[in-house]
């Protein structure tokens, strides 16, 4: 079975200051990879996802992420972190039409 | 452009009652999919449709656990005699299937229930 490691329970960064997120997974054959974001109370936004191609993937709000086959990994980074982005990050990856989740990322920002 | 909804947005139940959410996907998403989502965890996959049909259950649907989706629109989870472990978020998520394992899901904004 497919599984997400995000290792980073809980993360501070300073307003402006750059920002990355890590995302591990375990499968087997090309993942299908998704970032999703947050907000308390609400529902998951996606911010970008992977599928082919170019391993650098551009997503809203100013936030990529790379995919590393040989790292097994797809961290999201963002070079300038806004108070706006304090939120929880999910890294997600398709196995058969259902969605595997890491268990989250908390991003706090300092002013 | 309108997104997943549901509704209720809350839901406050005695254990032991019967509870029922529902589900509106984006209008053209013929796939429709129910998380659970317990706090400081990941949302974990529940069930899913493609168009009136369930294609697959987790084992952590329990036999107290029911979702249809009676036209290919809309989906009811239907949670009896509720606990107080069933307390969570409850999201559905839709997408258009366009090839295996490239459906690309939108959230809804969940319903939270609490089980007293």
């Amino acid at each position: 079975a497919q599984s997400v490691t995000q290792p980073d329970i809980h993360i501070t960064v300073s307003e402006g200051a750059s920002l990355e997120l890590r995302c591990n997974y375990s499968y087997g054959a090309t993942p299908y990879l998704f970032w999703y974001v947050q907000s308390p109370g609400q529902g998951l936004q996606l911010l970008l996802k992977y599928f082919s191609g170019d391993t650098l993937v551009q997503g809203i709000k100013g936030f990529e992420a790379e995919f590393k086959r040989s790292q097994s990994s797809f961290n999201l980074r963002k070079p300038s972190v806004h108070w706006s982005d304090a939120a929880e990050y999910f890294c997600a990856v398709n196995q058969g039409g259902k969605l595997i989740f890491g268990q989250g990322t908390e991003l706090s920002v300092k002013p | 452009d309108t997104g997943v909804s549901q509704d209720p947005r809350h839901k406050i139940t005695k254990r032991g009652q019967n509870v029922t959410f529902r589900c509106d996907p984006i209008s053209e998403h013929n796939r429709l999919y129910w998380y659970r989502q317990t706090l400081g965890q990941g949302p974990e996959f529940l069930t899913y449709f493609q168009n009136e049909a369930q294609l697959e259950k987790s084992r952590l649907l329990s036999d107290r656990f029911s979702a249809e989706r009676p036209k290919g629109s809309f989906s009811t989870l239907e949670i009896q005699r509720t606990e107080q472990g069933d307390s969570a978020m409850y999201l559905c998520a839709s997408s258009l299937r366009a090839g295996i394992g490239t459906d690309t899901q939108y959230f809804g904004p969940g319903t939270r229930l609490t089980v007293l």
